[in-house]
């Protein structure tokens, strides 16, 4: 079974542009999160979806947007990119929802914003 | 807020030592707790996970842990480290069973010497 997959894995971009990252889930999960990770702030919580819907959201400004497909994939968005938005952001599906349902990662998105 | 503390943001221990990993969580129920691993440009992979059923749990890769609600604590242990097994790893709790969020710990780079 394919894992987790995000595309692209490496981007740069300019402050004020806005940027489009992908995930394609493992098939059968129909939960897809996204989380961000920097040297200084760790992992943070961004958003969480469910059959199409968000379920629920980290505190992150309203440049960060995401959605979730029928076919289950997810694409997020950050709008005028600012320099702190350089991160890994890491994407993960699980078949459900709640703490019997593990996140599986994929390599993720190292974005850099100069 | 359910959180979770990881002692050490590093931890060097030679090959055939000890591994021992520790995280301590703040709840005031039990948690649902996690061990994720991080290799170098790759997303997290689940070691293991407690979801209030043993409280010694098994994972992949020879490491386990124990959940001790006296203590407060989930550390992570393998008897004898390989060379394979330098990372940087993760202490994760779920606050909200709805949900599959996770906030996670600081992490801890474990750094393993011949």
């Amino acid at each position: 079974k394919a894992g987790v997959t995000q595309t692209p894995r490496y981007l740069i971009k300019t402050r004020g542009q806005q940027v489009t990252l992908s995930c394609s889930p493992i098939s059968g999960h129909r939960s897809v999160s996204w989380y961000q990770q920097t040297p200084g702030q760790g992992l943070q919580f961004l958003f969480e979806y469910f059959s199409e819907t968000q379920r629920n959201k980290g505190n992150f400004p309203g440049r960060f947007s995401g959605r979730q497909f029928s076919n289950s994939r997810s694409e997020m968005n950050v709008s005028t990119l600012e320099l702190g938005d350089s991160a890994l952001y890491l994407c993960a599906s699980s078949p459900g929802q709640g703490p019997n349902s593990p996140l599986h990662f994929g390599n993720g998105t190292r974005l850099t914003v100069t | 807020a359910q959180s979770v503390t990881q002692l050490g943001s590093h931890v060097s221990v030679s090959e055939g030592a000890l591994v021992l990993l520790r995280c301590n969580y703040s709840s005031s129920v039990p948690p649902y707790l996690f061990w994720y691993v991080q290799y170098p440009n790759q997303g997290l992979q689940l070691l293991l996970k407690y979801t209030s059923a043993a409280t010694l749990v098994k994972g992949i890769n020879g490491f386990e842990a124990e959940f001790k609600k006296s203590e407060t604590s989930f550390h992570l242990t393998k008897p004898s480290a390989h060379m394979s097994d330098a990372a940087e790893y993760f202490c994760a709790v779920i606050p909200n069973s709805g949900y599959s969020t996770l906030t996670f710990g600081k992490g801890t780079m474990l750094l393993v010497s011949p």
